[in-house]
């Protein structure tokens, strides 16, 4: 099955704590995406990568990192200093040509109490 | 970075009948795309129109897209209780640059099919 994968599914964290969230593609796109989404909210960019080793910061990055060593994997790491870090959290993919149509996984829903 | 603005917030119609969703949006652009997110799910793409298209057809969807206005419809035609879901326009800006793939989401339209 061809897709993208997001684990977990949710994930509880004590403020203070940094936390990975994972998302692995096996599309063999090139592009990688990280989005928060909040209640009622459209997707903010965190992160995006065109390339791997090269990653680039989107609207909202503050408080988060992530890192790109292999095409298939854009893991996000949100840090103690993300203020408000409880969200649901989306990867995506694309092709780096054409119309750059996304294809998402099925999200990590992250509580931090 | 430029959002959509999409309206209504939220739709509630009965099975059978057709749902219209607007979406606007402030500088130039590449195309626009609409996607669907049942809750708590992932986002699924819909369809696509580019900037020198006026109107685009896939199945019970049909997009139209008037870049004087900067704007795009989506028009869910003979909706079903299983369309219920959240709607999201998503434009793909035509600076270029490092700017390409990018897509800036507007807030959402959730519609609500009645049985």
């Amino acid at each position: 099955d061809g897709g993208i994968t997001q684990s977990p599914k949710y994930l509880f964290r004590k403020e203070g704590q940094n936390v990975t969230l994972s998302c692995e593609q096996n599309l063999n796109h090139d592009a990688m995406y990280w989005y928060r989404q909040d209640p009622g909210q459209g997707l903010r960019l965190i992160y995006y990568s065109q390339i791997v080793n090269d990653f680039q910061k989107g609207d909202i990055a503050e408080g988060y990192s992530v890192s790109r060593e292999k095409k298939e994997s854009f893991p996000l790491t949100v840090t103690s200093a993300q203020k408000n870090p409880t969200a649901f959290y989306l990867c995506a993919s694309s092709v780096l040509a054409g119309d750059y149509e996304q294809y998402f996984g099925p999200g990590t829903r992250l509580t931090v109490t | 970075s430029q959002q959509g603005e999409e309206d209504p917030q939220a739709l509630s119609i009965q099975e059978g009948e057709n749902a219209t969703m607007n979406c606007s949006y402030k500088t130039s652009i590449n195309n626009l795309q609409w996607y669907r997110q049942n809750s708590g799910r992932g986002l699924v793409h819909l369809i696509l129109i580019r900037s020198n298209e006026r109107e685009k057809h896939s199945g019970r969807l049909r997009v139209t897209l008037d870049t004087s206005k900067k704007s795009s419809s989506l028009l869910i035609t003979a909706s079903r209780a299983a369309d219920t879901a959240s709607y999201f326009c998503a434009m793909t800006p035509s600076a270029g640059g490092t700017s390409y793939g990018k897509l800036t989401f507007g807030q959402g339209t959730i519609l609500t099919v009645h049985p």
